[in-house]
């Protein structure tokens, strides 16, 4: 079975700090996500990255960075947390073609609250 | 661009009941996949189902099975013999062929009750 593992389940953290959210997964995926749930929007796309070192925009990108220096790892950055990013995130990893490959696998979720 | 609607924020369902959850979307594409995401009260999301545009028949995963309409561009979700542990949130997701990035719904919460 396909492992996605998140850091933390639960974070607070002031407004203005530098925040860290990390995502392991265990089955040499190319394909990485960090999506934001927010009720009534449903998942977002915040980045993706398709190999090492490789990443792209997803929808909603301001505010945050990423890094993919191994395959198994991908990192979300918030560069200055502000209130208004406060949100469930998830991590998802897909082999290539991960449509043929039934689709994403989902990490639990980390539930960030920035005060 | 694509979008994916559930047009039910909320459903309830009594057990060993047959419910129908709805999600339409948007696309000018060919091809593409179809997903039934389920997320329990603090728990993991898991797949529920998948259907491959391409494919007439519609998907069928034990209890769980689709009404894939593509020229209506619809694609419910039929829960049969409702259980307590179905109660979750419930995600319809859109992914283009060979992009990998799903697009998501809203969302529908479905509460199972005895």
């Amino acid at each position: 079975d396909v492992k996605v593992t998140q850091s933390s389940r639960y974070l607070v953290k002031r407004t203005g700090e530098k925040v860290f959210l990390e995502c392991v997964q265990d089955m040499d995926h190319e394909n990485m996500f960090w999506y934001r749930q927010d009720p009534g929007l449903g998942l977002r796309l915040i980045y993706f990255s398709y190999d090492v070192k490789m990443k792209e925009k997803g929808d909603i990108p301001e505010g945050y960075s990423v890094s993919r220096e191994k395959k198994e790892r991908f990192s979300l950055i918030l560069e200055s947390a502000s209130t208004n990013q406060t949100s469930m995130y998830l991590c998802a990893s897909s082999p290539s073609q991960g449509g043929l490959a039934g689709g994403p696998h989902f990490g639990p979720g980390t539930r960030l609250t920035v005060t | 661009a694509q979008t994916v609607t559930q047009s039910q924020p909320e459903m309830s369902v009594q057990e060993a009941e047959t419910v129908t959850l709805s999600c339409t979307y948007d696309t000018s594409e060919n091809n593409y996949y179809l997903f039934w995401y389920k997320q329990p009260p603090s728990r993991q999301m898991i797949l529920v189902i998948r259907q491959e545009a391409y494919k007439q028949q519609n998907a069928t995963e034990n209890r769980f099975s689709v009404n894939f309409q593509k020229a209506a561009k619809s694609f419910s979700l039929k829960i049969s013999d409702s259980q307590l542990g179905d109660t979750a949130m419930y995600f319809c997701a859109f992914m283009k062929h060979n992009t990998d990035k799903l697009i998501f719904g809203t969302g529908t919460r479905l509460q199972v009750f005895p």
